[in-house]
């Protein structure tokens, strides 16, 4: 079964300073693995996607993510974090038909 | 292109009572789907579409029907609200159902059984 795990139910980082949201995946075959953002009241927002090629995936809003095949992550970065980057992110894998999501990463951005 | 919108945003029901969560899309997309958040869960798959007239279920799908009559339309069907089914419903699509489309989402329906 393909699945997808965020390690951190939280994450706390000061503005100005580097982010990181962590993802672990695990997949048989090709990955295929996707970024959301949810603001509160908000649907999901797309951020990136990795299909293949380069590892590194730009986003949108200046985010960015690292696929590593050896270590099986997919961790969600930001060279300098804003308040308005606040929000719920999830980290999702998506099998043939279905989308397989992880609990989820409240980001707090502290000014 | 208003992409997925959803209606309504809010709905309280009766434990029993029925109800109809509509979902709209105007990007042609062939898959369309329907999700509940619930708290330090996720979002869990209910059913999903690859086309009109094609419909199956995903991850919880009991207490929950759809259909698929047009490319455009996807509503949920509660057949007898239970306290269980309060969360947040929420319904996507993508141009095709395959592991690389994205899927867009709507803002969601908030529904509460009492």
């Amino acid at each position: 079964a393909q699945s997808v795990a965020q390690p951190e139910d939280q994450v706390n980082v000061a503005e100005g300073n580097p982010l990181t949201v962590k993802c672990t995946y695990s997949v048989s075959g090709n990955p295929y693995l996707f970024w959301y953002v949810q603001y509160p009241n908000r649907g999901l927002q797309f951020l990136l996607k990795y299909i293949t090629g380069d590892n590194l995936v730009k986003g949108s809003y200046g985010f960015e993510a690292e696929f590593n095949k050896s270590q099986t992550s997919f961790h969600l970065k930001k060279p300098s974090a804003l308040v308005s980057d606040s929000a719920l992110y999830f980290c999702a894998v998506r099998p043939l038909r279905d989308m397989r999501f992880g609990a989820g990463t409240r980001l707090t951005v502290k000014p | 292109n208003a992409g997925v919108t959803q209606t309504p945003k809010f709905q309280v029901l009766k434990t029993g009572q029925s109800m109809t969560l509509q979902c709209a899309q105007d990007m042609n997309h062939e898959y369309m789907s329907w999700y509940r958040q619930d708290p330090g869960m996720g979002l869990r798959l209910i059913h999903y579409s690859v086309g009109a007239g094609i419909t199956d279920q995903g991850e919880v799908p009991n207490g929950y029907n759809v259909s698929r009559s047009t490319t455009e339309d996807f509503p949920l069907r509660l057949l007898s609200a239970a306290p269980s089914q309060t969360s947040v419903y929420f319904c996507a699509s993508s141009r095709t159902f395959t592991s690389t489309d994205t899927q867009y989402f709507g803002p969601g329906t908030r529904l509460t059984v009492l």
